[in-house]
């Protein structure tokens, strides 16, 4: 099983600053697999990100990914008030696995 | 657009079983593969179970093998999972999700708003 651990547990920042989420796998991965997905408090996820940098439908351009390998990234340029949320990795390549998430916080 | 609505969750004992049903609207159901996935309290994702577009090939969790069964009726567009032998452990909101493209190697695109399962005696 792959295994997908994301840093930092917690993220305290400020509305327009910029966001940088880790995604380590536990073996190395084809990013065409490797997705992003936001989830609000009492919200189902929300795919941000697919095929490690390809955003889905709908999603401002704020919103990047990128990686390859082991090592995986999304970035949020400029922070928005919606932006705070609790953020996932999840790799679809053999079988599928989350990361543990990264709560994004207003600092 | 798509909708995804889940229903069937409740309080159950151990030991017992439950019927989880997804109705899906808004798109081709049949041509896509669907998941379950479920998140129990305060917790993470956790990938359950996934069923092919045409509902030949079905893919399960280490964690609920033998226990639960997804199923789906194309005619209907509805989804199931049928969860017997419920564990404690099995306590969580359990959500539906579309996969992205026709195959198994795609993201969740589309999920449903959760239906909560409480496992206890």
């Amino acid at each position: 099983e792959i295994v997908l651990t994301q840093s930092p547990g917690t993220l305290s920042l400020s509305p327009g600053e910029r966001a940088t989420l880790s995604c380590r796998a536990s073996q190395s991965l084809s990013s065409t697999y490797l997705a992003w997905y936001q989830q609000k408090p009492g919200q189902a996820p929300r795919l941000l990100i697919y095929g490690a940098s390809t955003r889905a439908t709908g999603i401002p351009d704020r919103f990047s990914g990128s990686g390859s390998g082991t090592d995986f990234t999304l970035t949020i340029s400029r922070l928005e008030p919606e932006d705070f949320a609790v953020y996932y990795c999840q790799q679809y390549g053999s079988a599928y696995t989350f990361g543990q998430g990264t709560k994004l916080e207003i600092k | 657009q798509v909708q995804l609505v889940e229903s069937g969750g409740g309080v159950v004992q151990p030991g017992r079983s439950l019927r989880l049903s997804c109705a899906a609207s808004g798109f081709t159901f049949s041509n896509s593969a669907m998941h379950w996935v479920r998140q129990a309290p305060g917790k993470g994702l956790e990938w359950v179970s996934v069923i092919s577009y045409d509902g030949s090939n079905t893919y399960y969790a280490d964690s609920v093998k033998g226990r639960f069964t997804i199923s789906r009726d194309n005619s209907k567009n509805m989804l199931h999972l049928q969860m017997n032998s419920l564990r404690a452990e099995d306590t969580a909101v359990y959500y539906c999700a579309k996969g992205y493209g026709g195959g198994y190697r795609g993201p969740f695109d589309h999920w449903g708003q959760g239906t909560l399962v409480t496992v206890s005696s």
